[in-house]
C-alpha cells in the first residue's frame, strides 16, 4: 500500500516563483491536512479540508493555497515563494475524528 | 490558541529509561498522541491515550496523563540506539462540528549514546 504520497521531495525555487505540492492518499480518507516544520517550532498546520470539494484555514496560511477536488488529491500551493515559505511540508491524512494521522516522507522546500 | 510544550533535547545511555515530557493548554483534548520522527522521514503513531485515562502501557512504552496540570509523559524502558529520534507529542482538538485537527508540540529529539 502507498498509503500517503508527496511530490516532489525537494524543490528550489526562486523569490516570486509559484508550484504546486501534491499529497495523494489511497486509503479512502476524509480527512487531509498539510503542516510545515520549521527547526524549534513543531509542526504547524497550514490548511486542511474535511472532505472533497472542502477546505479551510489553519494556523499558518498566509501565502499558501489549497484544492482538494478529488477525495484522494489535496494540492497545496504557492503563487509567489517567499523566502520564509522555505521549510520541510508534510501531508496527512485520517479517515475522521480523533483517528491515528497517517504522515508522507515530506516535501524539502528551499526558496533563494 | 492551542499551545503543546515539550524540551527540545534529551540524551540518555543505551539501556537507561528515557521520559520526554509535554504540557498542553487546552483542556478539551479528547486524545493525545505521541510520534515519533526519524531523519528525512515523516511522522509516525507510536501510542496514544483517551483523556480520561491516566495512564497507557505498551510493551517498552508508557504513557502517563495528568488532567489536572495538563502534563503528559512518555516512557522509553530499556532504551536503544534504534530509538534516536525526534519525538512529538500532539493534541486533538474539535474546532468544529466534524473537524477534529492535530496541535503538535515542537518536538524532543532524543539521542541514545552506546
Amino acid at each position: 500500500n502507498a498509503g500517503v504520497t508527496q511530490t516532489p521531495k525537494f524543490r528550489v525555487l526562486k523569490t516570486g516563483q509559484s508550484m504546486t505540492l501534491l499529497c495523494a492518499q489511497d486509503m479512502n480518507h476524509e480527512y487531509m491536512y498539510w503542516y510545515r516544520q520549521d527547526p524549534g517550532m513543531g509542526l504547524r498546520l497550514i490548511h486542511y479540508s474535511v472532505g472533497e470539494g472542502t477546505t479551510a484555514k489553519g494556523e499558518v496560511p498566509d501565502g499558501y493555497n489549497v484544492s482538494r477536488l478529488k477525495k484522494q488529491n489535496f494540492l497545496l500551493g504557492l503563487e509567489s515563494a517567499a523566502p520564509s515559505q522555505t521549510s520541510v511540508y508534510f501531508c496527512a491524512s485520517r479517515p475522521g475524528g480523533n483517528t491515528e494521522a497517517f504522515f508522507g516522507q515530506g516535501t524539502r522546500l528551499t526558496v533563494v | 490558541g492551542e499551545d503543546v510544550e515539550q524540551s527540545l533535547f534529551l540524551s540518555v545511555r543505551e539501556g537507561d529509561s528515557s521520559v520526554i515530557n509535554c504540557t498542553y493548554t487546552d483542556s478539551s483534548s479528547t486524545y493525545l498522541y505521541w510520534y515519533k520522527q526519524e531523519p528525512g522521514a515523516g511522522l509516525q503513531l507510536l501510542t496514544y491515550i483517551f483523556s480520561n485515562m491516566d495512564m497507557k502501557q505498551d510493551q517498552r512504552l508508557t504513557v502517563l496523563l495528568n488532567k489536572k496540570d495538563k502534563h503528559l509523559s512518555l516512557r522509553i524502558a530499556d532504551t536503544q540506539t534504534g530509538d534516536s529520534a525526534i519525538y512529538f507529542c500532539a493534541e486533538s482538538i474539535l474546532i468544529k462540528a466534524g473537524a477534529n485537527n492535530l496541535f503538535f508540540g515542537t518536538g524532543t529529539r532524543l539521542t541514545v549514546i552506546p
